[in-house]
């Protein structure tokens, strides 16, 4: 069974249109990160969260710790949104130096004009 | 804004070559990683770095692999005798607060 899972695998929308993509996991964690792929491979940390909600330009993402859970949401979604969006969580086990991230597959979002 | 960098951004090597890929963190951080994701798959953590020494390594992390900081600024990841399987895209990543990613070197094994 995967520690994270992530849902949709893959998405296809049109511009403008609310999205939302979600995470479950089922370790305990104390971080868990939203993070950016684009089709170049490159991979950009949007947010990390541990409780509530972060909110940056049109990202908006949230996470429920008792429910194990949480979504990325995307408002007024553009092309340029279009990338692999990968939910990754920081186990709780471990020191400080732990910090090995156990990751998403990731859900493709494309964004049609 | 700091960023991590990584060279090359591309390596091609014959198997059985070693290839050191490289990676300059954010000066100020601490904690540094190596993460791989082979095409189509998920990204896999492969070792954690702090205080001049392995922290975590994963079982993919063998004997082929090795790390080093070898200048107080680099941080390299070596892989002594490449295998078709190591085919892959490697992330560097270095941990003040938060962990931030290098672009990545694709490597690619004939």
């Amino acid at each position: 069974k995967n520690e994270v899972e992530q849902s949709p695998q893959n998405l296809t929308a049109q511009e403008g249109e609310f999205i939302t993509i979600n995470c479950s996991y089922s370790v305990g964690i104390s971080a868990l990160h939203w993070l950016q792929q684009h089709p170049g491979g490159g991979i950009v940390s949007l947010f990390m969260l541990s409780s509530g909600k972060k909110k940056h330009g049109r990202l908006i993402a949230t996470i429920n710790i008792q429910e194990k859970h949480s979504s990325l949401h995307i408002t007024a979604s553009h092309p340029r949104d279009s990338a692999v969006y990968i939910c990754a969580v920081r186990s709780s086990e471990g020191g400080d130096s732990n910090y090995q991230l156990i990751w998403g597959a990731g859900t493709k979002l494309i964004i049609k004009p | 804004e700091p960023e991590v960098t990584q060279t090359p951004s591309h390596q091609v090597t014959q198997m059985g070559q070693e290839v050191i890929l490289r990676c300059v963190p954010i000066s100020n951080h601490l904690y540094f990683y190596w993460y791989r994701q082979i095409l189509g798959q998920k990204v896999e953590f492969l070792v954690s770095f702090y205080n001049n020494e392995i922290s975590e390594k994963s079982e993919i992390f063998d004997d082929q692999f090795s790390v080093e900081r070898p200048d107080g600024s680099n941080f390299t990841l070596k892989i002594r005798s490449t295998k078709l399987e190591d085919s892959a895209m490697y992330f560097c990543a270095s941990r003040g607060y938060e962990q931030f990613f290098g672009p990545g070197t694709r490597l690619t094994v004939l």
